[in-house]
This record gives structure tokens, sequence and C-alpha cells, in this order.
């Protein structure tokens, strides 16, 4: 069975310029997250799709982030304009309701020049 | 809301000793606990979780985790340290019967010497 998949899993761009991660997760998982990791730190919750909604994205930098998941399968994150501090991995994460077990992707790890 | 505290940010041992890493955590009932570890490099692979039941879970690679209501922690240990096991563990803490939203530790570091 194949894993959470993203891409691309490194990325560096200049500041201002915009930015997307893709991911693709475990067939049959409703539930995808993504989540931001900071170097040195636990991975932090941006949003939370229940199929193709997204029903918690209150951590979501609405001014310059924002995702999709069309057909409650794949998704993607996007940051426009991306700034410094926005350098970090990002990590998606897929799970079958009701198991409280999230499957992680290796991550996009974004550099911000 | 929840939330975990991992206090050691940086753990040495040797290998083949006994390892024992803490975490802490924060709400009101029984939470839902994990433990997951990342390889430099990877995603975080799940060690571990307790949803209820026997406070002593076992897990992959030869790691437990014991819950303990009256202390709220969750501590993992292993019996005997591999290089291999040189990563950094991630403690985190579910609410029941809610959404799957895990709140992650800051996570430990562990340095495994030969």
């Amino acid at each position: 069975e194949a894993g959470v998949v993203q891409s691309p899993r490194y990325k560096i761009i200049e500041k201002k310029q915009p930015v997307a991660f893709w991911c693709n997760p475990i067939s049959g998982h409703n539930t995808l997250y993504w989540y931001l990791q900071n170097l040195g730190q636990g991975p932090e919750l941006l949003i939370r799709y229940e199929n193709e909604e997204a029903v918690d994205d209150s951590q979501l930098p609405k001014d310059r982030f924002s995702a999709e998941r069309l057909k409650g399968v794949d998704s993607t994150l996007k940051i426009q304009p991306a700034e410094l501090g926005d350098s970090a991995v990002y990590l998606c994460a897929s799970s079958q309701p009701n198991t409280g077990e999230l499957f992680f992707g290796e991550g996009s790890r974004l550099t911000v020049l | 809301a929840q939330s975990v505290t991992q206090p050691d940010i940086h753990i040495t041992v040797s290998e083949g000793a006994s390892l024992e890493l803490r975490c802490n955590y924060s709400y009101g009932a029984t939470p839902y606990l994990f433990w997951y570890v990342q390889s430099p490099g990877q995603g975080l692979q799940l060690l571990l979780k307790y949803f209820s039941g026997d406070t002593l879970v076992q897990g992959i690679k030869g790691f437990e985790a014991e819950f303990k209501r009256s202390q709220s922690s969750f501590n993992l240990r292993k019996p005997s340290v591999h290089w291999s096991d040189a990563a950094e563990y991630f403690c985190a803490v579910g609410v029941p019967g809610g959404s799957e939203k895990l709140v992650f530790g800051k996570g430990t570091k562990l340095t495994v010497n030969p």
C-alpha cells in the first residue's frame, strides 16, 4: 500500500515568490492534514480536511496561505507571497475516521531566500 | 485545549543502555496519546498509541510506553538502545471522540553513542 506522497521534497525560492505543495493521501483516507514544522519544533496544524471540506483552518494564515482539496483526494497548499519566516517543512498527513492514527508523508522542505 | 510538554530537548545514551523519554500532557480527561519518531529528512512514523485499557502499551522497534493518569504522563521506554534509534521523538495528544487533531510536543532529539 502506498503511503502519503508529497512533492516537491525540496524547494528554494526568493521572498515574495509564490510556491505550491502537493499531497496525495493514502487511498481511502477521508481526513487530510497540513502541518507546519519549524526547525527544532514539533508539527503544528495548519488545516484539516474531512473529504473536500476544510473543517479546521483556524491556524492557517489566510492572508498569504491557501489550500484546496478538490474531489476529496489530493490537496494543494499554496503560499503567495512567501516570506523569509515561511522557511520550514510542510508535512501532509492522512487518516481514516475515528482511528486517531495519522500517517505522514516525508514533507516538503521550503527555503525562502 | 490539550497541550504536551517534552521536558528534554536532547538526550544522549550509549548503545545498549536503557532509554526513557518523558512526556507530560494537559487535558481535562483521558486523551489519546501517541509517540512518533522522525529520522532526519523523513516524515513521522507512529511508534505506539494509547486509547484506553492496559496502561502499558507495546509499540514497534521494541519501544513501550506507560500511561500514568496521576502524573499526566506517557513516558516512552526501551530497555536496550540501538544506534539506529538515533532520531527525534515526538509525543502527541488527541481528543477522544472528537476530531483526529493531534497536538505535538516540541520533540526530544536522541543521540546514541557507540
